[in-house]
């Protein structure tokens, strides 16, 4: 698939530990923000949301932390795999807009 | 379900020729979004539709591209007359609201 990776900050992590990636947004009105999976010539998958008045959520092997006041969003991988091995995008949406807006995205590699 | 659809999955052509790429998303999701992958822009938002009608096509580059849903199962995204600069990856997504979508494989376009 298309290489989406080259200008993409990335992070190598060894299998097992814990992965966290960041991201930055930009609208302060944003009802909710996504985390999206997408691995090498596949279309981006769903992961996992947060609404804006939450600050953590939490799924299987994943947590979404939101910090409103520095505008920031992470998400944490526990035990990471091999086939966490990815690109990883946040998007955001809400209010008037019916659309998402994602971010640039960080490349996450797992080593065996 | 078989998830959203699009073909072709690969598309070269030739500059100046007319390329339609087609999509058909989920059952039941009134959204559609099309959007352009490139390592340059990352993912990029074109059009979205909502109950078949575009809601916002202010990412739609130039005159040149067009898209359509004529119906709830169908929509295209054409490029008339392509230019190599439109290369990329081209994905549908579809949602029954704008928070969880669901993306297609996609269609790798190659101009040349």
């Amino acid at each position: 698939g298309e290489s989406v990776g080259l200008h993409l900050p990335t992070l190598s992590v060894q299998e097992g530990d814990n992965s966290i990636i960041n991201c930055a947004y930009s609208n302060s009105a944003s009802d909710y923000f996504i985390w999206y999976k997408q691995e090498s010539g596949k279309g981006p998958q769903f992961i996992i949301d947060i609404r804006s008045n939450m600050d953590k959520r939490q799924g299987q092997r994943v947590t979404v932390l939101l910090n409103k006041t520095v505008k920031h969003l992470s998400l944490q991988i526990a035990a990471t795999q091999p086939g966490d091995s990815a690109v990883y995008f946040c998007a955001e949406g809400g209010g008037s807009q019916g659309n998402l807006i994602f971010g640039k995205g960080t490349k996450l590699s797992v080593k065996p | 379900d078989a998830g959203v659809i699009q073909s072709p999955r690969h598309e070269v052509t030739e500059m100046g020729q007319e390329v339609t790429l087609r999509c058909k998303p989920i059952s039941g999701h009134d959204y559609l979004f099309w959007y352009r992958q490139t390592m340059m822009r990352g993912l990029e938002l074109l059009i979205y539709f909502n109950n078949n009608v575009p809601i916002d096509d202010s990412g739609m580059p130039e005159d040149r591209f067009s898209a359509k849903m004529p119906n709830a199962s169908f929509s295209t995204l054409k490029i008339q007359p392509s230019e190599p600069r439109d290369s990329a990856v081209y994905f549908c997504a579809s949602s029954p609201e704008p928070r969880q979508q669901y993306f297609g494989a996609g269609t790798r376009l190659s101009v040349l």
